[in-house]
C-alpha cells in the first residue's frame, strides 16, 4: 500500500527565505507525482505535476523535483512571500487494478511572516 | 472557464438525515473523484467513477453513495449510516482513471451535523 509522508509538518520562516519541503513516498511505482497547495477552508489548487519519466518541473518561484529510485520529491520556493503561507500537500498516482489512485500526504503548513 | 463546480458551501445536517452534495466539471474529464478531509489527516478517496454509468467504492465508502449518469456531474450522498460525517468534502476530476494525468478540484463543501 502506497503511503506518502510529508515534512515538515509545520514550517515558520521570515520573508525572502528560500525554502525546500519534502515529500516521500513508499512505492517508487508510480505514474506521476502533484503538488497542491490548500488555502484555509478553501479547495486544491494544482502547482506541479511531474510525470514519472521527468526529474524537475518549474512554474514561476516554485520548482519540484522527483527521484523515483529513492522515493522523494522536494518543493523549492524561492524568495518566500506572505502569499505563500497555506498548507502544502504532494500525492502520488499509482495504478490499480480500479484505475489510478491518488495517495496524499498530510502536508506542510507553511507560514511566511514580514 | 472550465473547472470544477461544488454546492452547497456549508451544509448542515440533522441526525438520521440524508444530504446530497453536488459536483458539476464542465472540463470533459472522464473520472471524477469524491475525496473526505479531516482536521489532521490527508485526504481520504470516497468513491470514484471513471465513465458515467460506473463507480468503484474507494477507501472509505460506507455511508455514502454516488451516481454518475451524467460525464458533468458526480453527486455523493452521504447518508444517516456515516457515522461521522462531519468533514470537509472535495470533488476532483481526471481527464482519464487509466492514465497520466493530473487531477483539478473543486472549492469543497464544509458538512456539519447539528
Amino acid at each position: 500500500k502506497q503511503e506518502v509522508t510529508q515534512i515538515p509538518a509545520a514550517l515558520s520562516v521570515p520573508e525572502g527565505e528560500n525554502l525546500v519541503l519534502n515529500c516521500s513516498f513508499t512505492d517508487s511505482a508510480i505514474y506521476n507525482l502533484q503538488w497542491f497547495r490548500q488555502d484555509p477552508g478553501k479547495g486544491l489548487t494544482s502547482l506541479l505535476l511531474i510525470q514519472s519519466s521527468q526529474r524537475e518541473q518549474t512554474s514561476g518561484r516554485l520548482n519540484a523535483s522527483l527521484d523515483k529510485s529513492s522515493g522523494r520529491s522536494t518543493l523549492y520556493i524561492a524568495a518566500s512571500q506572505p502569499g505563500d503561507s497555506a498548507t502544502y500537500l504532494c500525492a502520488a498516482t499509482i495504478l490499480t487494478g480500479g484505475g489510478n489512485k491518488l495517495t496524499f500526504g498530510t502536508g506542510t503548513q507553511l507560514k511566511v511572516e514580514l | 472557464d472550465g473547472g470544477i463546480t461544488q454546492s452547497p458551501k456549508y451544509l448542515f445536517r440533522k441526525e438520521g438525515q440524508n444530504v446530497t452534495l453536488s459536483c458539476e466539471q464542465n472540463l470533459n474529464h472522464d473520472a471524477m473523484y469524491w475525496y473526505r478531509q479531516d482536521p489532521g489527516q490527508g485526504l481520504r478517496l470516497i468513491y470514484y467513477s471513471q465513465i458515467v454509468n460506473d463507480f468503484q467504492k474507494g477507501d472509505i465508502a460506507e455511508g455514502y453513495s454516488v451516481s454518475r449518469e451524467k460525464k458533468e456531474s458526480f453527486p455523493l450522498t452521504v447518508t444517516s449510516a456515516q457515522k461521522n460525517p462531519t468533514a470537509f468534502y472535495l470533488c476532483a476530476s481526471s481527464l482519464s482513471g487509466q492514465g497520466n494525468y493530473g487531477y483539478t478540484f473543486g472549492s469543497g463543501t464544509r458538512l456539519t451535523v447539528v
